[in-house]
């Protein structure tokens, strides 16, 4: 079953702990990419990454922090400097970050941080 | 900076009816568009790209560059047009390069 995945589908955390969401592509996909979807907000880029051992700050990389060790593997580290954790976060995944290429996305996880 | 602008959070319509998605950009350079739509427990999704000048699912987008604008139209609505649609505009060329920047979103609800 090809596809891009994420996992937990639910994460529940105490206020001022880290997390790991996990990302995993097995398309073998160029491009990965982290959003985060807010009611009202659409969607706002956290982190990207166009290529192994490399990644690039989006609009809204405070209090995040990635890895891209593997070419499958993008997980992001969500940590106790975010100051408004809880969301639903989306992973993403392209051929390359270059032309117009399709992200496909994951089905999400909803951190709830209390 | 790029930015992209879906002025309608919530849009209804009837069963039939046309309907628009508003969707307009700020960008310097020559932008690519797109749609993407999310139906009820599904993935996020393309729908469609403005280079492609396709018509997915009844659905077509023109760019206007003029207006800045990538309105999405459909002539006649159907109940399984349902779904969160977001614009979203992917820049070319300096610090933009490569970044997908999306729309608030606009909530379609087609009524029988």
């Amino acid at each position: 079953d090809g596809g891009i995945t994420q996992s937990p589908k639910y994460l529940f955390r105490k206020e001022g702990q880290n997390v790991t969401l996990s990302c995993e592509q097995n398309l073998n996909h160029d491009a990965m990419y982290w959003y985060r979807q807010d009611p009202g907000q659409g969607l706002r880029l956290i982190y990207y990454s166009q290529i192994v051992n490399d990644f690039q700050k989006g609009d809204i990389a405070e209090g995040y922090s990635v890895s891209r060790e593997k070419k499958e593997s993008f997980p992001l580290t969500v940590t106790s400097a975010q100051k408004n954790p809880t969301a639903f976060y989306l992973c993403a995944s392209s051929i390359g970050d270059r032309g117009a290429y399709e992200q496909y996305f994951g089905p999400g996880t909803r951190l709830t941080v209390t | 900076a790029q930015r992209v602008t879906q002025p309608e959070k919530l849009l209804s319509v009837f069963k039939g009816a046309p309907v628009e998605l508003k969707c307009n950009y700020s960008y310097s350079g020559s932008p690519e568009l797109f749609w993407y739509v999310q139906y009820s427990r599904q993935r996020l999704q393309l729908l469609l790209r403005h280079i492609s000048r396709e018509s997915i699912k009844g659905f077509t987008a023109d760019l206007n560059k003029g207006e800045t604008s990538f309105h999405l139209k459909k002539p006649f609505a159907q109940e399984e047009d349902s779904a969160m649609y977001y614009c979203a505009l992917k820049g070319a060329g300096g610090t933009s390069y490569g970044k997908l920047t999306f729309g608030q979103g606009t909530i379609l609800t087609v009524h029988p």
